[in-house]
Order: structure tokens, then C-alpha cells, then sequence
């Protein structure tokens, strides 16, 4: 069954600690991203990765961190740096010169 | 940078024609998407026009996009309680790695 996972589905964090959120896709893109979504506030882009062992900051990525040591696989950690961490995280996907990004189902993270 | 806009609620009744708009500024934007995202699920790709295009039609969707002004609309003929639900508006330029993404609109559909 051809698709993005991300996982957990829901997570609570403790503050000042890390945690990762995990995202695998078994589509053959090359391209994965993190965007994080906030009520009211379309997606901000996060972090992403067009080839394996490459990635690029994108628009609010202090306070995160990620790796791309297999091409199916793209963790985002949330660093204790991140003041605000509460929020809906979004892993999408796409080919190299595809018109489409697909997106995971989410992570909800909740400190507490 | 890229901006895109959109209103963020609209309210219809079942059977009515719903219309969901938005802005943009990039001028060089390529493509334009509308996504739906249903609650606490991702974001599901509905329809997408090149921007060579004026209109683009698939089933109940219909895509209207003015250059000129950089406007886009999204109209769903005889809304559904099931299309309830935030309706993104998105674009991307030559050569971008990633699409830009409006506020999102909630589509609420009053049976």
C-alpha cells in the first residue's frame, strides 16, 4: 500500500525535552518537506530534502532539526529551543519535476 | 516573498454552489493547487491548474484562474455536508522547491 506514514499520530512532550517525529514514505520521491500548521495560519514550511543526505532550512526552522540518511525517511526533532512547539506537523512528498505533493495524515504535538 | 490569501470562513447550505477564493502575488507562480483537509487528517490534493490555463472543470469542481489580477477560485456545484471542510489554496513558481500555502478556508455546510 503505496503512501506516506507519520507517526505517532498524536504526541505529548514534556518542556525542555526533544522528540521525534517520524515520517516514511514508500512512493520512490525524492523530495520530502515538514510544514508546521497553527489554527487559523496556512503551512509554514519547515524543514526540507531534495536528494539523500541534503536538506535546507525553510521558513521557521529554528528549533528543529532533521537528517536524511535513507531516501524513504525524513525525521523532524523538536529541540527544546523550540519555544512554541505546540502545533500540527505535516511530512508531504513529490518526484523530482512532479506537479503533486502528497501529505502524511500528521502529528500532533502538544507540550505539557 | 510569496503571499497567498484567503478568506478565512464561508457558510453554505446543502445543495448550493459554494465559492472559495484566493489571492496571490507571485507573478511567476507555475502551478495552483487546492487542497482539502478534512479534521485532524492531512491535506488531500482536489485539483490543480497550470497557469497557462483560465479554467479547469472535474466533476462537481470547477478551477477559475485570473492572471491579471492573480486570482483563484474554487467552486463546488451542490455542496455536500461531506465537502465540510478547510479548503487551502496554494502556488508554486518556476523553480521553487516547495508551495506556498494560503491561510486556509473553512467551509461549513449547513444542512
Amino acid at each position: 500500500d503505496g503512501g506516506i506514514t507519520q507517526s505517532p499520530k498524536y504526541l505529548f512532550r514534556k518542556e525542555g525535552q526533544n522528540v521525534t517525529l517520524s515520517c516514511e514514505q514508500n512512493l520512490n520521491h525524492d523530495a520530502m518537506y515538514w510544514y508546521r500548521q497553527d489554527p487559523g495560519q496556512g503551512l509554514r514550511l519547515i524543514y526540507y530534502s531534495q536528494i539523500v543526505n541534503d536538506f535546507q532550512k525553510g521558513d521557521i526552522a529554528e528549533g528543529y532539526s532533521v537528517s536524511r540518511e535513507k531516501k524513504e525517511s525524513f525525521p523532524l526533532t523538536v529541540t527544546s529551543a523550540q519555544k512554541n512547539p505546540t502545533a500540527f506537523y505535516l511530512c508531504a512528498t513529490n518526484g523530482l519535476g512532479g506537479t503533486e505533493a502528497f501529505f502524511g495524515q500528521g502529528t500532533r504535538l502538544t507540550v505539557v | 516573498g510569496e503571499d497567498v490569501e484567503q478568506s478565512l470562513f464561508l457558510s453554505v447550505r446543502e445543495g448550493d454552489s459554494s465559492v472559495i477564493n484566493c489571492t496571490y502575488t507571485d507573478s511567476s507562480s507555475t502551478y495552483l493547487y487546492w487542497y482539502k483537509q478534512e479534521p485532524g487528517a492531512g491535506l488531500q490534493l482536489l485539483t490543480y491548474i497550470f497557469s497557462n490555463m483560465d479554467m479547469k472543470q472535474d466533476q462537481r469542481l470547477t478551477v477559475l484562474l485570473n492572471k491579471k489580477d492573480k486570482h483563484l477560485s474554487l467552486r463546488i456545484a451542490d455542496t455536500q455536508t461531506g465537502d465540510s471542510a478547510i479548503y487551502f489554496c496554494a502556488e508554486r513558481s518556476t523553480g521553487a522547491n516547495n508551495l506556498f500555502f494560503g491561510t486556509g478556508t473553512r467551509l461549513t455546510v449547513i444542512p
